[in-house]
């Protein structure tokens, strides 16, 4: 079975500090691993995704997270963060199915000026 | 259009009645999604539609709740006698295609609040 665990639901940090948001992750298939931010009232938008290749991949607005197969990690980081990141963070797997993404609880990210 | 479309954005609705959820996705996205987000959870998986295969409704959570969609265009969740339980964001999402690494575009949801 696919399952993401998403170890954080809230996460505050001030602005220009760094931060990691953690994710692990199940899967019996093939691993795709994503995240996706959702501003408040919006709807989900894809922040990067790891399909192969190399394992640090890097997506929108800086952030960048590193696939750890060893130790099924998915952790999403930003080096300095702004307001504008204040946000909800969800981590995804594929599905039993390969096609249905898996979500996780999601993490609340709150940057304080 | 540009992105996908989910309307009504806001719904309220009195516990028993009915509602009709709208959902259009981006024009040549064969694949459609239906999700749920609670207050405070996760996206719990509704159903799938791919094309003109038959939909997975595996996620559906009882038979209150049905979903249609013509070919591959505009698709509706309709969600009988609902439940004060029923209140959620429910979000719509299309893609290219299956394949587990096919990104998906979600519309901005509807807010649903049953009373």
């Amino acid at each position: 079975a696919q399952s993401v665990t998403q170890l954080d639901s809230q996460v505050p940090v001030f602005e220009e500090a760094p931060v990691e948001l953690r994710c692990n992750y199940s899967s019996s298939v093939s691993v795709y691993l994503f995240w996706y931010v959702q501003y408040p009232n919006q709807g989900l938008q894809l922040l990067l995704k790891y399909l192969s290749g190399s394992t640090l991949v890097k997506g929108i607005n800086g952030f960048e997270a590193e696939f750890n197969k060893s130790q099924t990690s998915f952790h999403l980081r930003k080096p300095s963060v702004h307001i504008s990141d204040t946000a909800e963070y969800f981590c995804a797997v594929p599905g039993a199915g390969s096609y249905q993404l898996t979500f996780g609880k999601g993490t609340k990210l709150s940057v304080i000026p | 259009g540009a992105g996908v479309s989910q309307s009504p954005s806001n719904k309220v609705t009195e516990k028993g009645k009915d509602v009709e959820l709208r959902c259009d996705p981006i024009s040549g996205h064969t694949a459609l999604y239906w999700y749920r987000q609670r207050l405070g959870q996760g996206l719990e998986f509704l159903i799938y539609f791919q094309g003109n295969s038959a939909p997975d409704k595996s996620g559906l959570p009882s038979d209150r709740f049905s979903a249609e969609r013509t070919g591959e265009s505009v698709s509706t969740l309709t969600i009988q006698r609902t439940q004060q339980e029923d209140s959620a964001v429910y979000l719509c999402a299309s893609s290219l295609g299956p394949g587990g690494g096919t990104e998906a575009f979600f519309g901005q949801g509807t807010r649903l609040t049953v009373v």
